[in-house]
């Protein structure tokens, strides 16, 4: 197994340009989930997903990020348009709910630099 | 709402032992977990331990959990330059669709 597929690893945008993350969650899990980490907040989860249906976006921090799941294997966390603020790593994650203790599977993150 | 407490550094000495502490304020938490994120990578998920137990060892890690006074430590015994990374504590309950809630993560600083 692949384990979570995240892209890029890193990316360096200016401000005001649009930036897309991906995820690729591991085959047959149905929770797929996206968090920010900062060293001030820690992880923050942004929103998450059962089935590819949004359950509860109430992380995401502004109007300017927007998330899509459109399969059960692909999903994009969008910042537009970015703020250097938004400098951070984020993180797919994703879980097989049918075996309660089974941990998040984590992806290695997408470093993101906003200048 | 659930919240999750850490320590943002801890130094030990290598073959120290090593105790990472963690509070939760969510009574109703069924797993409680420790995560390990080495420089660069993703979280991996080092432990877990289900709420109505009080001790786990897995070799030389051992999860201690206090739920009276909502506590939760990871000790690592003869700890070791790998060991180096950040500890996250996380916890989930069954009351909040598996939301799983993190702590800000400890990093863990060896000496030599």
């Amino acid at each position: 197994d692949a384990g979570v597929i995240q892209s890029p690893r890193h990316e360096v945008t200016e401000m005001g340009q649009e930036v897309t993350l991906r995820c690729k969650p591991i085959s047959g899990h149905d929770y797929l989930f996206w968090y920010r980490q900062t060293m001030m907040r820690g992880l923050e989860l942004l929103i998450y997903f059962n089935n590819n249906v949004p359950i509860d976006d109430s992380g995401m921090p502004e109007d300017r990020f927007s998330a899509k799941m459109p399969n059960a294997s692909f999903s994009t966390l969008k910042i537009q348009p970015s703020e250097p603020r938004d400098s951070a790593v984020y993180f797919c994650a994703s879980i097989d709910s049918d075996s309660y203790n089974s941990p998040l599977h984590f992806g290695n993150g997408t470093r993101l630099t906003v200048t | 709402g659930e919240d999750v407490e850490q320590s943002l550094f801890l130094s030990v000495r290598e073959g120290d032992s090593s105790v990472i502490n963690c509070t939760y304020t969510d009574s109703s938490s069924t797993y409680l977990y420790w995560y390990k994120q080495e420089p660069g990578a993703g979280l991996q998920l080092l432990t877990y331990i289900f709420s109505n137990m009080d001790m786990k060892q897995d070799q030389r890690l051992t999860v201690l959990l206090n739920k009276k006074d909502k506590h939760l430590s990871l000790r690592i015994a003869d700890t070791q330059t790998g060991d180096s990374a950040i500890y996250f504590c996380a916890e989930t309950s069954m009351n909040r669709d598996d939301k799983i809630i993190f702590g800000k993560g400890t990093r863990l600083h060896i000496l030599p």
